[in-house]
């Protein structure tokens, strides 16, 4: 079953600006990804942030953890109408390491 | 690298009818793959996992008669959609896991995702 949520379920920003999305989760875990989706393609992988990591970076990409909250966060930086896709963050299931699962998605749309 | 790829992009079929989908890793070698499907603005759920050489793992509430996953080698995993009916009318995703990043331990978790496959069934 799904263990992430994501808020929020949409986002509408001008190009230029930053863009914040977040994912909450249920149980303990290991890592925590981020992929991204384009309407209608499959998933890129983004960044995987570790349980003993706080925050990481990738270019204009910046993942926080707190694991005390459940909950990560998702920065994009100076956004481009190129960034508008949906983000979805992964966790591993519960008791299998290889399988993830993914969080409801937050459709974000960069306004040239 | 690490291209996954799947065919056909997208299949429409009538009720009854059966229809295969592929799902091939080009440049790496994959033990492991995904099925997941995705309904219209919703997010992916896993349906089975797809193990080279064994049976797939399938999900709780996923029909393994009707979703009939074969891994025959380590490049290639079908996924064969029996007697479609409408209600399966879908958007089907793979992923696979990279065996060689597996084995030197550097593994991220990470998946490799192919394009999709869109099913409409009539």
């Amino acid at each position: 079953s799904q263990q992430g949520e994501e808020d929020p379920q949409a986002l509408s920003i001008q190009e230029g600006e930053n863009a914040t999305m977040n994912c909450s989760y249920k149980t303990s875990i290991n890592n925590l990804q981020w992929y991204r989706q384009n309407s209608g393609r499959g998933l890129v992988h983004l960044i995987l942030i570790r349980s003993n990591e706080r925050e990481k970076h990738s270019g204009r990409l910046r993942v926080t953890l707190d694991t005390s909250k459940k909950s990560s966060s998702l920065l994009i930086t100076a956004s481009r109408a190129a960034d508008t896709a949906s983000y979805f963050c992964a966790t591993p299931f519960v008791g299998g390491y290889q399988k993830v699962t993914f969080g409801t998605g937050t459709k974000l749309q960069v306004i040239p | 690298g690490a291209v996954v790829s799947q065919h056909p992009s997208w299949v429409i079929c009538k009720s009854g009818t059966s229809v295969k989908i592929e799902c091939r890793s080009l440049d790496f070698q994959a033990t492991t793959m995904f099925w997941y499907r995705q309904f219209p603005k919703q997010s992916l759920m896993l349906m089975a996992t797809s193990n080279e050489g064994s049976k797939a793992t399938y999900e709780q509430g996923v029909e393994k008669d009707k979703f009939l996953i074969n891994h025959a080698s380590l490049t290639l995993s079908t996924l064969t959609v029996t007697s479609a009916h409408p209600e399966d009318s879908s958007f089907y995703i793979c992923s696979a896991r990279d065996l060689n990043r597996d084995l030197a331990g550097e593994s991220s978790y990470e998946q490799y995702f192919g394009p999709g496959t869109r099913l409409t069934v009539t």
